[in-house]
């Protein structure tokens, strides 16, 4: 069974842009959820989708946000890049997000903000 | 979500066993205890989960005594491409709890 998938894997944007993320979970999984990981915040929860339903959201500003489509692949959207926004980004999966399931986690992309 | 707590760093042989102590005083009757590893600019990966006792599968050992409080990674005979860092969870590993600590970077030297 393929793993979970992340494109792309690195990107350079300059402050103001903004940028898609896209991550295809494992099949059959229909909970997907992202995460920011720095190397002074550690990782950090930014969303999870189910049935193409927002269904919990961390603690990040409205200039990130997501959507996920009817085969369960999800995408990311950073509008108005900060520097600050430069990180590693993961997309993990799930069958359904249930509290004692494992997160199976992509291989992330590296966004770098000029 | 249980805090836990695990040395920065460690060094080892290869070839060495390896044992990482992660502490969880706080953790409740309900908690899982769940180990990942990442290696840098990838996404972390699920190692191995335990409620009590031992579990083993084909890649380590978690040791967890009576109590809980504690729990032991246990990798066999490390290899350079085990160095990465390992991180100790406790609680809810679902879609929107997990909680990453600093981990611990292991380091396999030749």
């Amino acid at each position: 069974k393929a793993g979970v998938t992340q494109t792309p894997r690195y990107l350079i944007k300059t402050r103001g842009q903004q940028v898609t993320l896209s991550c295809s979970p494992i099949s059959g999984h229909r909970s997907v959820s992202w995460y920011q990981q720095t190397p002074g915040q550690g990782l950090q929860f930014l969303f999870e989708y189910f049935s193409e339903t927002q269904r919990n959201k961390g603690n990040f500003p409205g200039r990130f946000s997501g959507r996920q489509f009817s085969n369960s692949r999800s995408e990311m959207n950073v509008s108005t890049l900060e520097l600050g926004d430069s990180a590693l980004y993961l997309c993990a999966s799930s069958f359904s997000g249930a509290s004692q399931e494992t997160q199976y986690f992509g291989p992330g992309t590296r966004l770098l903000v000029l | 979500l249980a805090k836990t707590t695990q040395p920065i760093s460690m060094d080892s042989y290869e070839g060495q066993e390896v044992n990482i102590t992660c502490s969880h005083n706080n953790i409740a009757t309900n908690d899982y205890i769940t180990w990942y590893q990442q290696f840098p600019s990838q996404g972390p990966r699920f190692i191995i989960q335990g409620y009590k006792t031992k579990v083993t599968n084909e890649v380590a050992s978690l040791f967890i005594p009576a109590d809980r409080k504690s729990s032991t990674l246990s990798l066999p005979r490390v290899s350079l491409s085990d160095t990465a860092v390992y991180y100790c969870l406790v609680g809810e590993t679902g879609a929107n709890n997990l909680f990453f600590g600093t981990g611990t970077r292991l380091t396999v030297i030749p």
